[in-house]
């Protein structure tokens, strides 16, 4: 595997349900994102993870609980989500350093709440 | 707060022609990072350029070149001679350097579409 993947590619769930959104990146970066792009909004970021520390979260409800295990994987747990959750979440990852650099993303959780 | 602005929602063209999509932003950092991400039907996010404030040369790589023009805070995208592959939506986006990791503010992006 190259690059950014991320498990499932579509995920169809019900508000009790939980589950969780996989990412793995094969890049050797230390830093990592999660994003949510919902229609005809900017993509929002919801979390950060800078050498497996949580430095960022955007104001985001509880129901998501991210997961840093380790530098090449992040997780999304899910948990009595909502309708206007669904969206296409994606995860990136980037190296950090002195310089900014450009982040890779995955190709994206579809995920539908029903 | 750092903003980004994509004013065009949506740009149909035909092949061949020549597109410029535009892109405004608003920093008080003076330094930060400016990119443009490429996103195909498939959904992946494909980065195309990364411009830092203090170069404003124009770069040109095949048929994308950037322009990158601090005065007007701008930093738009022109494809020459499309084509049908190009189809996509396109952000523009802004860096912040604070606290960790590299936070980026997106556009809303553009949809451009190249017709036969």
């Amino acid at each position: 595997e190259t690059g950014v993947t991320q498990t499932p590619r579509h995920l169809v769930m019900g508000m009790t349900n939980k589950k969780s959104l996989k990412c793995e990146q094969h890049l050797g970066h230390n830093a990592m994102y999660w994003y949510k792009q919902s229609a005809k909004k900017p993509l929002e970021l919801m979390f950060v993870y800078s050498l497996e520390e949580r430095v960022e979260n955007n104001s985001v409800p509880s129901r998501f609980s991210p997961e840093c295990p380790n530098s090449s994987h992040l997780f999304l747990h899910l948990h009595t989500l909502q309708p206007e959750d669904s969206a296409l979440y994606l995860c990136a990852s980037s190296q950090e350093g002195d310089r900014l650099y450009e982040q890779y993303f995955g190709p994206g959780t579809r995920l539908t709440v029903t | 707060a750092q903003k980004v602005t994509q004013a065009q929602t949506e740009i149909s063209v035909v092949e061949k022609e020549d597109v410029t999509l535009d892109c405004v932003y608003e920093t008080r950092d003076t330094t930060y990072y400016l990119f443009w991400y490429k996103q195909p039907p498939s959904g992946e996010l494909v980065f195309l350029i990364r411009r830092n404030s203090f170069d404003e040369q124009n770069e040109i790589s095949g048929r994308y070149s950037w322009n990158f023009q601090k005065s007007t805070s701008s930093f738009n995208f022109t494809i020459t001679a499309s084509q049908v592959v190009d189809s996509a939506v396109y952000f523009c986006a802004l860096s912040e350097a604070t606290g960790g990791g590299n936070k980026l503010t997106f556009g809303t992006g553009t949809q451009l579409k190249v017709e036969l």
